[in-house]
């Protein structure tokens, strides 16, 4: 059974580099499939990050491109995301997913999520 | 301000049918067949319920179903039971290898 699991700091400055970690079990991220990132703002909708391939096929969100590092560590089977110059708007929990790819852009197995407030 | 449009709520009796659209343009919704609709719980996860626009993945009860008119998507829940209550949201492929959602929509078991 593939499962997810988010791992970050919860609380991250203004202006400060969000660096989250997500293990994935069950399922060699090697394998196939991408992997990605969304995010929801408390009260607000999902958005879309970024997504990853171990073959280093990466799809970015535009709006957040040039602030956006995802990279897959297949020695680990981890994902992680690095969003820079973050601001009180990037406060949000941020989830983990597989992504279908070019198959769709489907997320059919996701973490639990991890809840990040950008604050001083 | 989200790319796919959803009405905020929606409501429905138990064993009443309920249908949720999600506008979006020949850009999105309109020029691809990659539309999804996930239904989320408070405190949960999102959930994949459906996928290709109508297709369910296994598990997804079939009183779940989708469908596409133009640029405009929809999700229809039949025989509503207490469960079903959630927040769905829409999604697309938005071209240049690009994933859009909606806002979402709070659905009501009353």
């Amino acid at each position: 059974q593939v499962q997810l699991q988010e791992s970050s700091p919860g609380l991250v400055k203004p202006s400060e580099t969000l660096s989250l970690t997500c293990n994935v079990t069950g399922y060699s991220i090697s394998s196939g499939y991408h992997w990605g990132w969304i995010r929801q703002p408390p009260g607000k909708g999902l958005e879309w990050i970024a997504s990853t391939h171990y073959t280093g096929d990466t799809f970015y969100n535009p709006s957040l491109k040039n602030r956006v590092t995802i990279l897959l560590d297949t020695s680990k089977n981890q994902l992680s995301l690095k969003l820079s110059s973050m601001t009180a708007a990037d406060t949000a929990v941020y989830y983990c997913a597989r992504d279908w790819g070019y198959s769709g852009h489907y997320f059919d197995y996701w973490g639990q999520g991890t809840l990040v407030t950008v604050s001083s | 301000q989200s790319a796919l449009t959803q009405p905020p709520s929606a409501s429905g009796s138990p064993g009443q049918s309920v249908t949720i659209s999600c506008t979006g343009t020949s850009s999105d919704i309109g020029g691809y067949k990659y539309v999804s609709w996930y239904q989320q719980h408070p405190g949960k996860a999102p959930k994949l319920m459906i996928y290709e626009i109508t297709k369910r993945p296994s598990g997804v009860p079939d009183r779940f179903s989708g469908s596409r008119s133009g640029n405009t998507a929809s999700l229809t829940v039949s025989g509503l039971q207490a469960e079903d209550e959630a927040d769905y949201y829409c999604s697309s492929y938005a071209g240049s290898n690009n994933v859009v959602f909606g806002g979402g929509t709070k659905l009501t078991v009353l």
